[in-house]
């Protein structure tokens, strides 16, 4: 049973397509993260929802914009893709913002722009 | 500007010995530490964690130590065994903060 799940696993699309990444958790947590590892394999942070709101948004080209619909779901959506996008991107949650508790990651969406 | 740094890309230890991982970190307004395990083709795996009013926690073959002044941390693995050999983050939280290190790349050699 799957804590966090996120879908599609791979992605492969062309330079300038509109494509969103699905990210769900069961673990009925309020707090859920987007982070990208690029070829360097820096796990960077892009943006936080807690219950629904945005609480983080670190310099992330307003390209990308996540949908969070519940508080159980957080979805990315990345318009007119370009080449640097390529990267993993990786969702994750923790049980509530601003306590010291660790991230449930799911296993990430390998997203090639071509 | 990467506030949190693994300096050592990559380690190699052999199997039943010590590894240690080390991390540095720049900001003191950092008050809780994560390490995270990362195997391919899965997300990190949360494996130990401190608050900045600890200098040591442990949890089986895990330790982290945490040196404040120096503004250092570590993860010893005690006896190393070949299902380490992973991705080790290192993690640093604040306010509205959650900065992860480069990784280091574990090798446990049987």
């Amino acid at each position: 049973d799957t804590a966090v799940s996120q879908t599609p696993k791979y992605l492969v699309t062309q330079m300038g397509n509109d494509k969103s990444i699905k990210c769900e958790q069961n673990l009925g947590h309020d707090t859920m993260y987007w982070y990208k590892q690029d070829s360097k394999k820096f796990l960077k942070i892009m943006f936080s929802y807690n219950n629904k709101e945005l609480i983080i948004n670190e310099t992330v080209p307003n390209r990308f914009s996540p949908k969070s619909p519940d508080k159980a779901h957080l979805n990315l959506h990345i318009n007119s893709l370009e080449l640097g996008d390529s990267a993993v991107y990786f969702c994750a949650s923790s049980q509530e913002w601003g306590a010291y508790n660790e991230q449930f990651f799911g296993p990430g969406t390998r997203l090639t722009v071509l | 500007d990467q506030q949190v740094k693994q300096n050592s890309p990559s380690l190699s230890v052999q199997e039943g010995r010590i590894s240690i991982l080390n991390c540095d970190y720049t900001n003191s307004m950092f008050d809780y530490f994560l390490w995270y395990k990362k195997y391919p083709a899965e997300g990190p795996t949360f494996l130990i964690s401190i608050s900045s009013i600890k200098d040591k926690n442990e949890d089986g073959r895990f330790t982290v130590f945490l040196n404040k002044s120096a503004k250092h941390l570590s993860l010893h693995i005690v006896p190393s065994q070949p299902g380490d050999s992973a991705v080790y983050f290192c993690a640093a939280q604040g306010t509205y903060k959650y900065i992860f290190g480069t990784g280091t790349r574990l090798k446990v050699l049987a």
